[in-house]
């Protein structure tokens, strides 16, 4: 069972603090991904990545950073985090090439950025 | 205009009706098209995906595809109040960085009522 875990269901964060969002994947996916999804707004990419220290930057990349040091680890950094980055935050991951490319999602993080 | 179009909703109907979801496109880059399932407080996760044009059956669930009309649809017959959750379609295309990305519409929340 393919499994996406993101280390904190919720959070709260005060504006300006340095946040760092986790996520690790279990099946040896090359691609990684990094999703922001708001009301009316739908799913927005971050960042993804598709190899190890590599990274891509998706439609909405200002005010995140990302970190891809092991192939199952890819972090979200929020260098300085203001209230409108307050949304619930996914992560995902594919294989690179071949079949359909599924996207396997976490269960996401809400952070509230007071 | 935007690459993908899904009208947000809510939709709600009787247990039992025939539910249809749509979303249209204009990138003709587009090549496959899958539907996700989003249940409230978890990741989306892959229900159906399709390639070519005319119809995919799984269970209750069509999926169906026009690309001439850059329009695809999911039907569910039967509809269940299990089936209460957000709908959201999504479209791979080619990064150029050696991977694929979805496009995501925004999701539809159908609400299916005992």
């Amino acid at each position: 069972d393919v499994k996406v875990t993101q280390s904190s269901r919720y959070l709260v964060k005060r504006t300006g603090e340095k946040v760092f969002l986790e996520c690790v994947q279990d099946m040896d996916h090359e691609n990684m991904f990094w999703y922001r999804q708001d009301p009316g707004l739908g799913l927005r990419l971050i960042y993804f990545s598709y190899d190890v220290k590599m990274k891509e930057k998706g439609d909405i990349p200002e005010g995140y950073s990302v970190s891809r040091e092991k192939k199952e680890r890819f972090s979200l950094i929020l260098e300085s985090a203001s209230t409108n980055q307050t949304s619930m935050y996914l992560c995902a991951s594919s294989y690179l090439l071949g079949g359909w490319n599924e996207q396997f999602f976490g269960p996401g993080t809400r952070l509230t950025v007071l | 205009q935007k690459e993908v179009e899904q009208d947000p909703g809510p939709l709600s109907v009787p247990e039992g009706a025939i539910v249809s979801l749509n979303c249209t496109y204009s990138n003709s880059a587009f090549q496959y098209f899958m539907w996700y399932r989003q249940y409230s407080r978890k990741g989306p996760e892959l229900l159906m995906y399709t390639y070519s044009s005319g119809n995919k059956e799984d269970g209750r669930f069509t999926a169906q595809v026009d690309k001439s009309s850059k329009y695809i649809s999911l039907f569910i017959r039967d509809s269940q109040p299990s089936d209460s959750a957000t709908y959201l379609c999504a479209m791979r295309s080619y990064s150029g960085a050696g991977s694929y990305q979805l496009t995501f519409g925004k999701g539809t929340k159908l609400s299916v009522i005992p």
